[in-house]
């Protein structure tokens, strides 16, 4: 099993460009989140989902837009990038609610000039 | 709100030594659950430990263990017999309802000396 896996490993974008990352998980996981994570900030939520076809916001949803239309992908999109979003976004999965532990994927660092 | 405070931005420990990582949470849920992530330098995000809130008993992990204190709010890592592979930065994290939400700490960056 390759586990959680995310699409690409690093990008550069310019601002006002827009891009998506990509997670996939193979271990039939209901629940899938994504993840910003800052210098000295720790990680925080972007959005989440709770099974194939449902979205919903987290701590900061702001800038980004997801789409979980199978229940191995879970898309993270951002429209028009800027500045702010320079970070490294992880993709977690676990299989229902808050007792589950949660599967981290390898990151994606993003840079926006 | 739910908040998770980790107040040691850095820490150091000799090889072969103990070392307790701190933290304290706030929530006014009653069912939640408690982890210890490690990050090391890889970057990848490694399950530690976990503890659920309604156990009294600390959940041990081989050279791993946690103080829970549920009437304090507080959930402290024991590190035993300390490795130059334990170097990394730890996160504490809380998890509760409304979609199993995991709230981070800020971190404590853990360096193990020779």
């Amino acid at each position: 099993n390759a586990g959680v896996t995310q699409t690409p490993k690093f990008r550069v974008l310019k601002t006002g460009q827009s891009m998506t990352l990509l997670c996939a998980q193979d271990m039939n996981h209901e629940y899938m989140y994504w993840y910003r994570q800052d210098p000295g900030m720790g990680l925080r939520l972007i959005h989440y989902s709770v099974g194939e076809g449902t979205t919903a916001k987290g701590e900061v949803p702001d800038g980004y837009n997801v789409s979980r239309l199978k229940k191995q992908n879970f898309l993270l999109g951002l429209e028009s990038a800027a500045p702010s979003q320079t970070s490294v976004y992880f993709c977690a999965s676990s299989y229902s609610n808050v007792q589950e532990t949660q599967y981290f994927g390898p990151g994606t660092r993003l840079l926006v000039l | 709100a739910q908040t998770v405070t980790q107040s040691q931005p850095e820490m150091s420990v000799q090889e072969a030594e103990t070392v307790t990582l701190s933290c304290t949470y706030d929530t006014s849920e009653n069912n939640y659950y408690l982890f210890w992530y490690k990050q090391p330098p890889s970057r990848q995000m490694i399950l530690v430990i976990r503890q659920e809130a309604y156990k009294q008993q600390n959940a041990t992990e081989n050279r791993f263990s946690v103080n829970f204190q549920k009437a304090a709010k507080s959930f402290s890592l024991k590190i035993s017999d300390s490795q130059l592979g334990d170097t990394a930065m730890y996160f504490c994290a809380l998890s509760y309802n409304q979609g199993g939400k995991l709230i981070f700490g800020q971190g404590t960056e853990l360096s193990v000396k020779p």
